[in-house]
């Protein structure tokens, strides 16, 4: 089965600063990949995905990632955090021929002034 | 508009009791998979379904029944529930294979259980 793993729970940054979030996958076939915000009581929002195109992915709202096959890694940036930036982040990946996602656990991201 | 709609968003349910959490999608998605988010965790599957009439038990599936009689809807039964069901729940959707538009997600339905 997939796995997702997300290191650490929180990241704190401040307002302008580098948004780095980390992302690694354990699958031996490049999967398709997907990043997810979800602001406070809101569902899931599709920031961006890789599908085994080009391997820098421009997403919404300033974020991308680049997807390394030889770390099995997908970390999310972006060059200058908001405010409006504070949310929780999810990395996942499809599964079972693609019909569903598997999750990472989650990265808070804290933006201070 | 159209998208992944589900209701009801909020519910306190005693233990013991059963329920159906709705989730109903107007894109024409074959795909449809409910999971559980709780703190620290993630999103789990619970059950998914790559067509009407087509279920199968996804990572959590205990305590949880579907079916999908109809390409738009896909109920999710809690058969009687217990404390540790207290989470919020999210029905997704998306086109055959998964791809490329991603997995369009509901708003969610708080459920707690005393």
């Amino acid at each position: 089965a997939q796995s997702v793993t997300q290191l650490g729970s929180h990241v704190s940054v401040s307002e302008g600063a580098l948004v780095l979030l980390r992302c690694n996958y354990s699958s031996s076939v490049p999967p398709y990949l997907f990043w997810y915000v979800q602001y406070p009581n809101q569902g899931l929002q599709l920031l961006l995905k890789y599908t085994s195109a080009a391997t820098l992915v421009k997403g919404i709202n300033g974020f991308e990632a680049e997807f390394k096959k030889s770390e099995t890694s997908f970390h999310l940036t972006k060059p200058s955090a908001h405010m409006s930036d504070a949310a929780e982040y999810f990395c996942a990946v499809s599964d079972r021929g693609y019909s569903t996602l598997t999750f990472g656990k989650g990265t808070m991201l804290l933006v201070s002034p | 508009n159209a998208g992944v709609t589900q209701t009801p968003k909020f519910q306190v349910l005693k233990t013991g009791q059963s329920m159906t959490l709705q989730c109903a999608q107007d894109m024409n998605h074959e795909y449809m998979s409910w999971y559980r988010q709780d703190p620290g965790m993630g999103l789990r599957l619970i059950h998914y379904s790559v067509g009407a009439g087509i279920t199968d038990q996804g990572e959590v599936p205990n305590g949880y029944n579907v079916s999908r009689s109809t390409t738009e809807d896909f109920p999710l039964r809690l058969l009687s529930a217990a404390p540790s069901q207290t989470s919020v729940y999210f029905c997704a959707s998306s086109y055959g294979q998964g791809l490329p538009d991603g997995y369009t997600f509901g708003s969610g339905t708080r459920l707690t259980v005393v």
